[in-house]
């Protein structure tokens, strides 16, 4: 059974600082990686994958994964108050998805 | 226009009963997903469908149903209600399961 473990539960961070986010998961043949943003009372919403060992870039937000340590981080530049949100790391097996717990991230103006 | 349609937005049920939440999504999408998330625990996967086809069931009680009568819908059955399934139920879809999926509002099922 897939296992998805999230760091840190909560972050505070001020505005324009990075926000660094860890995952860690237990199968290393697991497909892709991804992180989802989820605001109160809303569903989640997809924000960036990665597959292979290395780095990924959109915008403000960079992925790490090595698979080797199972372990995946999320960053995001220039983090803004909109950005304050619960980011969940999803590890996908075929059509069955393993969620981790979150981490809920407050950008203070 | 909403892509994802859930209903009804809130449910409350009595311990015993049965209740069908209703998902019906308009990005033309081969797979969907029926997720539930309550305080007590993360985001869980329940089923996937692909294609009308059950691909993927984490369930482990058969209280659970789901029900496809068309491509674009997947309506979640619950009978024999708990508080226990007291949770916001989301749906989601998906071009496949290797893209990224779009979730729903939610269905928050309340059950007393």
């Amino acid at each position: 059974q897939e296992k998805v473990q999230q760091s840190p539960e909560s972050l505070i961070v001020p505005e324009g600082a990075m926000s660094s986010l860890n995952c860690t998961f237990s199968n290393s043949a697991s497909q892709s990686i991804w992180w989802y943003q989820q605001h109160p009372g809303k569903g989640p919403e997809a924000l960036i994958s990665i597959f292979s060992n290395g780095n990924k870039k959109e915008g403000r937000l960079t992925v790490y994964l090595n698979r080797a340590s199972l372990h995946v981080s999320l960053h995001i530049r220039d983090s803004q108050p909109s950005d304050s949100a619960v980011y969940l790391c999803a590890v996908t097996g075929g059509y069955k998805v393993v969620f981790g717990s979150g981490t809920r991230l407050l950008v203070s103006p | 226009d909403p892509k994802i349609i859930q209903k009804p937005k809130y449910l409350v049920a009595v311990t015993g009963s049965e209740k069908i939440l209703i998902c019906e999504q308009y990005l033309g999408h081969n797979a969907m997903y029926w997720y539930r998330q309550s305080a007590k625990k993360p985001l869980e996967f329940m089923f996937s469908y692909s294609y009308q086809k059950l691909m993927d069931n984490q369930t482990a009680s058969s209280r659970f149903q789901p029900q496809s009568s068309k491509k674009n819908h997947l309506d979640l059955q619950i009978t024999a209600l708990k508080p226990d399934d007291s949770a916001t139920y989301f749906c989601a879809s998906s071009q496949d399961y290797r893209v990224e999926q779009y979730f729903g509002p939610g269905t928050r099922l309340t059950v007393l």
